[in-house]
């Protein structure tokens, strides 16, 4: 079945600094890859989303590329800043099941000032 | 437009005892699901109805959980007994499928549940 492997944290940064998170996935189908992200007390919300190959969603400062050559997903942002501490989850729906979507087991990032 | 909305926010119940949980997905969304996150493990699905039919239960861990989406709005999670395993963060989510953009899931803010 559909797997959605991504980087374990806690991944602690100074502000400013540069941010990658990686992800990665194994799927059957047709996948479309997704960023969410839950910040402290809150629920889940939309980060960003690819609906096809070398697609780039970006968001808040945040980009991330699907890149079907190497079933990635990797979510970057230039400068983070102390608001962004939060989970990040990585999360793949596939046509061919069902549209179900399945998370990876979400990097919590902490931003120090 | 609302969002997902989700109720109880939180709820502290003993062991036991019975919680049920609702969800409303957003106006229009055929499709709703539950998903679950225990303490810092990942988020896993639950089930997925559509309109009012189950179309996935594999998620659903055991016959303590019942769902049910009576006439394809709202949908209730009833654990029934509760078990000290069973404390976590539901969350429901709700989409609309399009065939150009695919399924982006829309999340409500969880509903928190300790069993003590």
């Amino acid at each position: 079945g559909n797997s959605v492997t991504q980087m374990e944290g806690p991944v602690t940064l100074s502000e400013e600094a540069f941010l990658t998170i990686n992800c990665t996935y194994t799927a059957t189908g047709y996948p479309s890859p997704f960023w969410y992200v839950q910040y402290p007390g809150e629920g889940l919300q939309l980060l960003l989303k690819a609906t096809k190959a070398d697609d780039k969603g970006s968001n808040k400062g945040f980009e991330a590329t699907y890149r079907k050559e190497t079933t990635s997903f990797h979510l970057e942002k230039g400068s983070v800043q102390v608001s962004d501490s939060a989970v990040y989850f990585c999360a793949l729906s596939d046509r061919t099941g069902g549209f179900k979507t399945i998370f990876g087991a979400g990097t919590r990032l902490f931003v120090k000032a | 437009e609302a969002g997902v909305t989700q109720f109880p926010s939180h709820s502290v119940i003993e062991k036991g005892q019975t919680v049920t949980l609702r969800c409303d997905p957003i106006s229009g969304h055929d499709n709703l699901y539950w998903y679950r996150r225990v303490m810092g493990k990942e988020i896993k699905f639950l089930l997925h109805f559509v309109k009012e039919s189950k179309q996935d239960e594999s998620g659903m861990p055991n016959n303590r959980f019942l769902a049910e989406r009576t006439g394809g709005t709202y949908s209730t999670l009833k654990v029934q007994p509760a078990e000290l395993e069973d404390s976590g963060v539901y969350f429901c989510a709700s989409s609309q499928v399009s065939l150009t953009s695919g399924n982006t899931i829309y999340f409500g803010e969880g509903s928190w549940l300790t069993v003590v």
